[in-house]
């Protein structure tokens, strides 16, 4: 079975532009979750997704928004790019929002110039 | 503020010798862990986990163990292979807030010949 696929998986934009970025999760699992990976720092929590509507969110700015579609994919969407959103952008699926066990994909590599 | 702590950034063991990576946290609310390892150019990958009500988890060569009093945790890896070099991640999270897993900074370990 195909693990979490996202794409693209590199990106480069410059500031003040607006990037979109797509995730599919495992088969069967309906929860999708958005991390930031700076360079030198851990994963950090931005959204999760389950059956459509938002169930928890991080502390990101307003710029940074999500959506999940009814086939369980979802995009992250980032408008007015600053330089400090430039870092690998990770999703992550489960079987269900409550589940504690998470399994990433390979990422998407944004640099904003 | 770091919720969750990897204060050795890097690791250096040989080829069949223990690997034992370490990880604090502050966060009292904390009660399921993980350990994630993660490859340049990969997400990170699921290795184990342990509930709060355990105080060891063994899954083949990997063994995790939580010190709750001391809120700690370690990853043991017997026998350290040269395939076991990565970045190995300490996360935490919390029932009721599954989704979102808080993750320490990370530590690199070298398995050398």
């Amino acid at each position: 079975d195909a693990g979490v696929t996202q794409s693209p998986t590199h990106l480069i934009k410059t500031r003040g532009q607006h990037v979109t970025l797509r995730c599919s999760p495992i088969s069967g699992h309906k929860s999708v979750s958005w991390y930031q990976q700076v360079l030198g720092q851990g994963p950090q929590f931005i959204f999760q997704y389950y059956e459509k509507e938002e169930r928890g969110r991080g502390n990101f700015p307003d710029r940074f928004s999500a959506r999940q579609f009814p086939n369980y994919s979802s995009e992250l969407n980032v408008n007015a790019l600053l330089l400090g959103d430039s870092a690998l952008y990770l999703c992550a699926s489960s079987l269900r929002p409550d589940s504690e066990t998470q399994y990433f994909g390979p990422g998407t590599r944004l640099l904003v110039l | 503020d770091q919720q969750v702590k990897q204060n050795s950034p890097s690791l250096s063991v040989q080829e069949g010798r223990i690997s034992i990576l370490n990880c604090d946290y502050t966060n009292s609310m904390f009660d399921y862990f993980l350990w994630y390892k993660k490859y340049p150019a990969e997400g990170p990958t699921f290795l184990i986990s342990i509930s709060s009500i355990k105080d060891k988890n063994e899954d083949g060569r990997f063994t995790v163990f939580l010190n709750k009093s001391a809120k700690h945790l370690s990853l043991h890896i017997v026998p350290s292979q040269p395939g076991d070099s990565a970045v190995y991640f300490c996360a935490a999270t919390s029932t009721g807030t599954a989704s979102k897993l808080t993750f320490g900074t990370g530590t690199r370990l070298q398995v050398t010949l």
